[in-house]
């Protein structure tokens, strides 16, 4: 069975710093996506980066990468030059690709809050 | 596009009625996905469907769920009776299949906020 594990139930970060959200995770399938998601106060979830397991580089979007340590089974979530907006829960996520094609598992969460 | 419709976005019901929750996912995607958030349990991933076939529903909490996919447009989540331990916000998601080419990342609607009383 997959997990995703989120270790950090509230992370502090101090306007303009960087700050990494732990991830790590649990599958016996070979293949496999990685996913970060953003809630916010409002409620919705927001797309924020993707990891595939065969990936060769860590994937980046913007403001956000995610370090991705295959043999460690970690997928963490870094961002750079943090703002008062990126205050919300974070969610790891995994999405399997082979024999259970689909099946998704999303961590506890951690939420960032983002001081000025 | 519109994205992830769902509806209601709130729904206040007494114990033991029925309770249907509508998704239309967006078009082209074949991959929909039922959630449930609560605190206690966070997120949980229901049921999902491929082309219109559930593939697994082995979240679904009992036999008083019930889900389907008529079609590529749209999937119904129904809890009959509803329990006060249903309040929870659910959410539909929908993504490409895998296999289709990018990350398949999966597009939330607003959620259905279901209180229980």
């Amino acid at each position: 069975a997959q997990k995703i594990t989120q270790t950090q139930p509230g992370m502090f970060v101090q306007e303009k710093e960087a700050v990494t959200l732990d991830c790590t995770y649990d599958t016996s399938d070979p293949s496999y996506g990685l996913f970060w998601y953003k809630q916010p106060s409002s409620g919705e979830m927001i797309f924020l980066i993707y990891q595939g397991s065969y990936d060769q580089q860590n994937a980046t979007e913007g403001r956000y990468s995610l370090n991705f340590q295959k043999a460690r089974k970690s997928a963490n979530l870094v961002i750079s030059a943090s703002q008062l907006g990126d205050s919300a829960m974070y969610f790891c996520a995994m999405r399997e690709i082979g024999t259970n094609a689909g099946k998704s598992t999303f961590g506890d969460g951690t939420t960032l809050t983002v001081k000025p | 596009d519109a994205g992830v419709i769902q509806s209601p976005r709130h729904e206040v019901t007494e114990m033991g009625q029925e309770v249907t929750l509508r998704c239309k996912p967006i078009s082209g995607h074949n991959s929909l996905f039922w959630y449930r958030q609560t605190m206690m349990r966070g997120l949980e991933l229901l049921i999902y469907f491929n082309n219109n076939v559930p593939i697994d529903d082995s979240g679904m909490p009992e036999d008083r769920f019930s889900a389907k996919m008529p079609n590529a447009s749209f999937s119904t989540l129904k809890i009959q009776p509803s329990e006060p331990r249903d309040s929870a916000v659910y959410f539909c998601a929908s993504s490409l299949a895998e296999g289709q080419g990018g990350g398949n990342e999966q597009f939330f609607g607003p959620g259905t906020r279901l209180t229980v009383l």
